[in-house]
């Protein structure tokens, strides 16, 4: 089983400012198949990149993916106020599909 | 527009079952793959299983393996979770996906392929207490 490990926990940053987002796999995921979802209190994951790079329909551009083998990073060039919310890594190359732990988006 | 519908959460003692649905429209249900995921309160996200676009091929994750089955009627554009010898941890939202690979009904594929889930339901609160 691929275990994701994402950091950092908690990220408080301020609208306007850069977001960086880790997440480590314990071993390679094959073929880039590492995708990145938002989700908001309440509400339902969102998917925002596939293939660790591509953003998914509707997503803007702001929000990049990058990375291969064992370190991706999901970057937020410039915070929106509805960018504050918990985002999770998921890795696709092969059962079991998991998940990472989240990282918490929090205004500063 | 593509959506999913998740029912048949509620609250049950350990050891009972319960089965979920989930309604599909707006999409072609039979030429996708389909995945459940919960959510336990304040929790992250955990894979629970998955069913290719014929209902041949299905993986577990190990929590459910043996008590938690998934199937698909296809006729029904509705997605199912058998989940039997329920207990406390199974406590979560329940949350139906659509994968994002597209099967070709005409098209022969030597194997299953499962990808990103591309859309998600609202999810159905299960409850698992005595």
């Amino acid at each position: 089983e691929i275990v994701l490990t994402q950091s950092p926990g908690t990220l408080s940053l301020s609208p306007g400012e850069r977001a960086t987002l880790s997440c480590r796999a314990s071993q390679s995921v094959s073929s880039s198949y590492l995708a990145w979802y938002q989700q908001k209190p309440g509400q339902a994951p969102r998917i925002l990149i596939y293939g660790a790079s591509s953003r998914a329909t509707g997503i803007p551009d702001r929000f990049s993916g990058s990375g291969s083998g064992t370190d991706f990073t999901l970057t937020i060039s410039r915070l929106e106020p509805e960018d504050f919310a918990v985002y999770y890594c998921q890795q696709y190359g092969g059962s079991p599909y998991t998940f990472g732990q989240g990282t918490k988006l929090e205004i500063k | 527009q593509v959506q999913l519908v998740e029912s048949g959460g509620g609250v049950v003692q350990p050891g009972r079952s319960l089965r979920l649905s989930c309604a599909a429209s707006g999409f072609t249900f039979s030429n996708y793959g389909m995945h459940w995921v919960r959510q336990a309160p304040g929790k992250g996200l955990e894979w629970v299983a998955v069913i290719s676009y014929d209902g041949i091929n299905k993986y577990y994750a190990d929590s459910v393996k043996g008590r938690f089955t998934i199937s698909r009627d296809n006729s029904k554009n509705t997605l199912y979770l058998q989940m039997n010898s329920l207990r406390a941890e199974d406590t979560a939202v329940y949350y139906c996906a659509k994968d994002s690979y597209y099967y070709d009904s005409s098209g022969y594929y030597p194997s299953y392929y499962y990808y990103y889930m591309d859309v998600w339901g609202k999810g159905t609160t299960v409850t698992v207490s005595s």
